[in-house]
């Protein structure tokens, strides 16, 4: 069974430029997070989505983060404009979904350096 | 969700059991324990759960005490593999909240 996957690995850019980062969830996973793990730090929610639904996004930047879930599938994180602080790993996660003790599955990340 | 309280790092030698202790005073009546780890330029991996009685999987054993106010994560055999960040979580089961991850602890696998 394929893993979550997310693209690209690594992106250096520069303050003030847009970045967007890409995430495939497990086949049938119809919960989908990402999360952001600054250096030394635990991962930290930004948005899930159940399907192509928010259900939380309390801690999301809202002024320059923004994400979607076309089709309830694949998703799209985007950064605009970047800040110094928002150098980080980028997670996905994706989970089966409703009632149930879930585990989730994460990919391997999106390693974020802003200049 | 309760917050947990563990260790920042711990050492082991290879070959021998890892205990991790978590501490969760506050824990409610319906959230479970999770475990998860985060190896070095990975994301993290489900490890185990449990609510109140002694699990086992093929990865770890989860010890949870009788008031439910700690548990220690074991891994009976660590490998050098097996260094990496841990994270203990409680959370209500079926709830659609996110893991709430605290710092965790770095375990480190000596040969």
């Amino acid at each position: 069974e394929a893993g979550v996957a997310q693209s690209p690995r690594y992106k250096i850019i520069e303050k003030r430029q847009s970045v967007a980062f890409w995430c495939n969830p497990i086949s049938g996973h119809a919960t989908l997070y990402w999360y952001q793990q600054i250096l030394g730090q635990g991962p930290k929610l930004l948005i899930q989505f159940q399907n192509n639904g928010v259900v939380d996004d309390s801690q999301l930047p809202k002024d320059r983060f923004s994400a979607e879930r076309l089709k309830g599938v694949d998703s799209t994180l985007k950064i605009q404009p970047a800040k110094l602080e928002d150098s980080a790993v980028y997670l996905c996660a994706s989970s089966l979904g409703g009632q149930g003790n879930e585990k989730l599955f994460f990919g391997s990340g999106t390693q974020l350096s802003v200049l | 969700d309760a917050k947990t309280t563990q260790p920042p790092s711990m050492d082991c030698a290879e070959g021998r059991a890892a205990n991790l202790p978590c501490n969760h005073s506050t824990i409610s009546g319906n959230e479970y324990v999770y475990w998860y780890r985060q190896i070095h330029s990975q994301g993290p991996q489900y490890i185990i759960h449990g609510l109140k009685n002694n699990e086992t999987n093929e990865m770890a054993s989860l010890i949870i005490t009788e008031d439910r106010k700690s548990s220690t994560l074991i891994l009976p055999h660590a490998t050098l593999r097996d260094t990496a960040v841990y994270y203990c979580i409680v959370r209500v089961a079926g709830s659609a909240r996110q893991l709430t991850f605290g710092s965790g602890t770095q375990l480190t696998v000596l040969p």
